[in-house]
């Protein structure tokens, strides 16, 4: 079991809607990273978070440490949006805060 | 500044040769790990390098090692490739090891036929 684990893994949405994705993790992390990759492969860092709520235009990103649950919000989606959203989470376990264990991933395609 | 930088941007090989990849980090920055990520999956950690030294590494065989250049720079080098090494490898860089967030490059697409 990934210890790093994303809902839903493919979503569709119409231009305009509101877009919640989940990650939840089963370890204590000290960060969680939000990143958004583009069909030629590159990643772009969206959110660093560790508590509370953090805003950047039409995203939002919310963690909830005591329930080791995340979502990213998209608020009037655009077909733009469409890419796959990633989370990765740095454990606080001492020597292994290098290594990030990254979510497998979610397909969002929004249809004009 | 430019961003994090990868070559080649594609690469095809063959079952049984070696493969080096090459990173640049953002100006500045000194330390970079590599990933792997292969189709539908998310990355997988292959090395982290901070001052030239290895900091860390992730569950993969000895065919894969890499190093770091004094400009911070670095090469990430495949051996006896496999089919099962086709897959994107992402590079991307920090300020120092633990630092979010991170910076990735494009990636290189590797296809081993």
């Amino acid at each position: 079991k990934n210890e790093v684990e994303q809902s839903p893994q493919n979503l569709t949405a119409q231009e305009g809607e509101f877009i919640t994705i989940n990650c939840s993790y089963s370890v204590g992390i000290s960060a969680l990273h939000w990143l958004q990759q583009h069909p030629g492969g590159g990643i772009v860092s969206l959110f660093m978070l560790s508590s509370g709520k953090k805003k950047h235009g039409r995203l939002i990103a919310t963690i909830n440490i005591q329930e080791k649950h995340s979502s990213l919000h998209i608020t009037a989606s655009h077909p733009r949006d469409s890419a796959v959203y990633i989370c990765a989470a740095r454990p606080n376990s001492g020597g292994s805060n290098y290594k990030l264990t990254f979510g497998k991933g979610t397909l969002l395609t929004v249809n004009p | 500044d430019a961003g994090v930088t990868q070559s080649p941007t594609h690469l095809i090989k063959t079952r049984g040769q070696h493969v080096t990849l090459r990173c640049s980090p953002i100006s500045g920055h000194k330390s970079v790990s590599w990933y792997q990520q292969v189709l539908g999956q998310g990355p997988q950690f292959i090395f982290q390098y901070y001052e030239k030294e290895e900091r860390g590494r992730g569950n993969f065989p000895d065919r894969f090692s890499a190093r770091q250049f004094p400009n911070y720079s670095s090469e990430l080098n495949v051996n006896a490739l496999l089919l099962g090494d086709s897959a994107l490898y992402l590079c991307a860089s920090s300020l120092v090891p633990y630092d979010l967030p991170l910076h990735f490059g494009n990636g290189t697409r590797l296809t081993v036929t």
